[in-house]
């Protein structure tokens, strides 16, 4: 089963326009994760945040991090249509040492040119 | 660095089969883990090695094996397969320990027919 929800689970905008995307899970965390996938290839890390940060950024990318609500979120600031790939957030729990991440379903986002 | 390699890129068996996927991890990377993905489940955590010991496992049945090596890389087995183990197979290694990002292969496909 799924730790995350992701919302949304589709997003089309505009090149140039920021994309967000929200992502809410149901354990206690050690850290949470953001990646890429291109059309079924392999997954791209993009941003790691651990539990007792709040919001980190990586050039276009800035995620926030809530852990009273559960919740992270990510904004693509001036979107390429080069961001165009699914988006996931994925969990490293808390109370378990080693590798393991529980994903969300994922947000596909098209971006336009 | 070379990246994560996975063997084979495609792979296709009858019901019944048994497959071995391979991975071989980025160098100095001594954890490895598998995850499934399929388009009704999603990413799915199979197991993780670090230094040829299994150090986690996901909810998937005794069909679903693994094991490292000495060197890292780490293959996985299934038997008797059944159509709904179509998917594609994720190798991810990290250098260790939890809350390191997961640097991904591309990924097997493997379709049972």
């Amino acid at each position: 089963s799924q730790q995350g929800e992701e919302d949304p689970q589709a997003l089309s905008i505009q090149e140039g326009e920021n994309a967000t995307m929200n992502c809410s899970y149901k354990t206690s965390i050690n850290n949470l994760q953001w990646y890429r996938q291109n059309s079924g290839r392999g997954l791209v890390h993009l941003i790691l945040i651990r539990s007792n940060e709040r919001e980190k950024h990586s050039g276009r990318l800035r995620v926030t991090l809530d852990t009273s609500k559960k919740s992270s979120s990510l904004l693509i600031t001036a979107s390429r249509a080069a961001d165009t790939a699914s988006y996931f957030c994925a969990t490293g729990p808390l109370y378990n040492q080693g590798g393991k991440l529980i994903f969300g379903q994922g947000t596909e986002l098209s971006v336009k040119p | 660095k070379a990246g994560v390699t996975q063997t084979p890129r495609y792979l296709i068996k009858t019901r019944g089969q048994q497959v071995t996927l391979s991975c071989s991890p980025i160098s100095g990377h001594r954890s490895v883990s598998w995850y499934q993905q399929t388009p009704g489940q999603g990413l799915q955590f199979l197991f993780e090695y670090f230094s040829e010991t299994q150090r986690n496992k996901g909810n998937f049945p005794g069909r679903f094996s693994g094991r490292q090596f000495s060197n890292s890389r780490s293959e996985m087995n299934v038997s008797t397969l059944e159509l709904g183990d179509s998917a594609l197979y994720l190798c991810a290694s990290s250098p260790g320990g939890g809350g390191y990002e997961q640097y991904f292969g591309p990924g097997t496909r493997l379709t049972v027919t």
